[in-house]
């Protein structure tokens, strides 16, 4: 599986979007891009998913770069509720049963 | 919908204690899995299975079992439980023939003492 990258922490004000980097330069072909946060003690919740094309649902944007090696999940109106930590896992279809997961990303959205 | 169900929410065990944790899904998904959270840390995966007879370990398998009988139950034990085994546990499961995000439980929390 593609190895990620993500910065340790990010700030945001509530109301702007907020942007998360996930670098993934040995990301292959038929591998998928995922996001994941965990809110304080919850179990992770399912974002969304792209291979190559942008794709958009109710929760957030995913922006995947042409030569696909990384990616930005978009929060159009961050919210204080949207505090949590952040995962970007690359998988191929069907294989979200044995995850890895890294130390992901700690976004903070401020008032 | 229930989705992911665990049970307990909380735990407290002694050093040496056996008990099981149980995950139920009510989504007919293949995959099955656990996970362990310790304080400040990412999520590490026990064991998972990808259907009913087959398991397979994970980064962190020592000191727990786990069984498949049924598509929708897969149960963590512990058999001699210690205290570096407190953490929090998650059970996740997801389908394997769609692209699809996996689904998480909300977690059990144990304490061994």
């Amino acid at each position: 599986d593609a190895k990620t990258t993500q910065p340790p922490s990010m700030d945001c004000a509530e109301g702007r979007a907020a942007n998360l980097p996930c670098n993934h330069s040995t990301i292959s072909g038929n591998e998928y891009v995922y996001w994941y946060r965990q809110i304080h003690s919850q179990g992770p919740q399912y974002i969304i998913h792209g291979l190559k094309n942008n794709e958009t649902n109710e929760m957030a944007s995913l922006i995947i770069t042409e030569d696909r090696k990384s990616s930005t999940l978009i929060l159009p109106h961050a919210t204080l509720r949207d505090t949590a930590v952040y995962y970007c896992i690359v998988r191929v279809q069907g294989s979200q049963g044995n995850l890895i997961f890294g130390k992901g990303t700690k976004l903070s959205v401020k008032p | 919908n229930a989705g992911v169900t665990q049970t307990p929410k909380f735990q407290v065990l002694k050093t040496g204690q056996s008990m099981t944790l149980q995950c139920a899904q009510d989504m007919n998904h293949e995959y099955m899995s656990w996970y362990r959270q310790d304080p400040g840390m990412g999520l590490r995966l026990i064991h998972y299975s990808v259907g009913a007879g087959i398991t397979d370990q994970g980064e962190v398998p020592n000191g727990y079992n786990v069984s498949r009988s049924t598509t929708e139950d897969f149960p963590l034990r512990l058999l001699s439980a210690a205290p570096s085994q407190t953490s929090v546990y998650f059970c996740a499961s997801s389908p394997r023939d769609r692209v699809s995000g996996a689904f998480f439980g909300q977690g059990t929390r144990l304490t061994v003492v």
